[in-house]
């Protein structure tokens, strides 16, 4: 199983709701990532769980909540988002360090705010 | 990251011509990564330089990597259709943090049956 799976792969919420988003590997990987990808631009680092520590966190509001239950899974919890947190969010895994090894993506969750 | 340069940023071709896309860092890369996404879509792995003067080849893809100008250029040979989407470099930049793993700006190919 060389996939990651993000789930759901489409979500629309309002500004006062809480969802969350899901991801998750079976590739044995200890990093994992969260990007933001808003339309004709490159995705943006987020957030960084190394041995389901938070080593990253680049300087991301606290309406975003990132979550690592075990190393398989990773979580994005989202509460009082903006219309402007509209984007592609992707997460990714790696083996450990991505200078050696390459980061597999999962196909991302599109999210509207209205 | 601004840190990661790419150009051009978009490119239009005739299907059957060449072209190459750029990726120049102002940080010591620690490897170089090439991945194609699909508008919307995730990312799909193309290929990874570690060593200066490192050159693969993939079906009519070739990438290499030039250590010493912070400099990565990716070739695509006899262009088709197929081959349209973004291109994005990606790279881990500076020595502290090994995840810190950023995305150049992107380029747009559009390839003209």
């Amino acid at each position: 199983d060389t996939e990651v799976t993000q789930t759901p792969k489409h979500l629309v919420m309002g500004m006062t709701n809480k969802k969350s988003l899901k991801c998750e590997q079976h590739m044995g990987h200890r990093a994992m990532y969260w990007y933001k990808q808003k339309a004709k631009k490159p995705p943006e680092l987020m957030f960084v769980y190394s041995y389901e520590k938070l080593s990253i966190n680049e300087s991301v509001p606290s309406r975003f909540s990132p979550e690592c239950p075990n190393s398989s899974l990773l979580n994005l919890h989202l509460h009082a988002l903006q219309p402007e947190d509209s984007a592609l969010y992707l997460c990714a895994s790696s083996q450990d360090r991505p200078t050696n090894e390459k980061l597999f993506f999962g196909s991302g969750t599109q999210l509207s705010v209205l | 990251s601004q840190e990661l340069e790419q150009s051009p940023q978009s490119l239009i071709v005739q299907e059957g011509k060449n072209l190459t896309i750029n990726c120049t860092s102002s940080k010591t890369l620690y490897g170089l990564y090439w991945y194609k996404q699909k508008y919307g879509e995730g990312l799909i792995f193309l290929m990874m330089l570690q060593k200066g003067g490192e050159e693969k080849s993939h079906e009519k893809i070739t990438a290499k990597l030039d250590e010493k100008k912070q400099q990565s250029s990716l070739h695509i040979t006899a262009s088709q259709p197929s081959h349209a989407g973004i291109y994005l470099c990606g790279a881990v930049l500076g020595g502290y943090n090994f995840n810190k793993f950023y995305f150049g700006s992107g380029t747009k190919l559009n390839v003209k049956p």
